[in-house]
């Protein structure tokens, strides 16, 4: 079975600074999907970015990067010049690479992120 | 784009009564799928279904809960004999091939 786990429960930084979240997952699949997500204070999921496993590239998309080591199940993500509003609730998860091109997410925990001016 | 509309945002009911919720996933989206939010539990799968079929329910608990996709344009999750260990967030997202794109939820209070 897929287990996502998020060590970190909350995070404060400085606004401009750079944050890296933690997440290591398990699987018994060979080929898959991670994902990040933020949840705001109106509770509102927003979809970040997304990692397939077999690129050795990581992902940047904006101000996100992605922090990706498959030998350490580890995906990491990378928030730099920090904003106000990047204060939320980041989530990670994963899905299989289904043959049928759609699975469930499994997620993580979540990481608390507070960023104060 | 609308984005994907879960009616009503709320909802209030007494412990034995049903609760339907609806979800209205993305024009053209061929995923739709439903969550369970608790401070407890985190977020949990609960079913989904693939062009309006049915296609994993491992989440869903056997009983009270049913769920369909009538039509490409909207999913309903119907709770029987509420019980107040199913006051949560429910989340339907949709997916048209690898993110999926989530609603605001509907907050369920059984009372």
């Amino acid at each position: 079975a897929q287990k996502v786990t998020q060590t970190q429960t909350s995070i404060s930084v400085m606004e401009k600074t750079t944050v890296t979240m933690d997440c290591v997952y398990e699987t018994q699949d060979s080929s898959y999907f991670l994902f990040w997500y933020k949840q705001t204070a109106s509770g509102e999921i927003v979809f970040l970015i997304r990692q397939d496993s077999y690129k050795k590239e990581n992902a940047t998309v904006g101000h996100y990067s992605l922090n990706f080591q498959k030998p350490k199940s580890s995906i990491g993500l990378i928030i730099t010049a920090t904003q106000i509003e990047d204060s939320a609730v980041y989530f990670c998860a994963m899905r299989e690479r289904a043959s049928s091109s759609f699975s469930k997410l499994v997620f993580g925990q979540g990481t608390s992120l507070s960023v104060v001016p | 784009n609308a984005g994907v509309i879960q009616t009503p945002r709320h909802k209030v009911t007494g412990k034995g009564q049903e609760a339907t919720l609806w979800c209205e996933p993305i024009s053209g989206h061929s995923a739709v799928f439903w969550y369970r939010q608790t401070i407890v539990q985190g977020l949990e799968f609960l079913t989904y279904f693939r062009n309006q079929a049915p296609i994993d329910d491992s989440g869903m608990p056997k009983e009270r809960f049913s769920a369909q996709m009538p039509n490409q344009s909207h999913s309903t999750l119907k709770i029987q004999s509420t019980q107040p260990q199913d006051s949560a967030v429910y989340l339907c997202a949709s997916s048209l091939a690898y993110e999926q794109y989530f609603g605001p939820g509907t907050r369920l209070t059984v009372l």
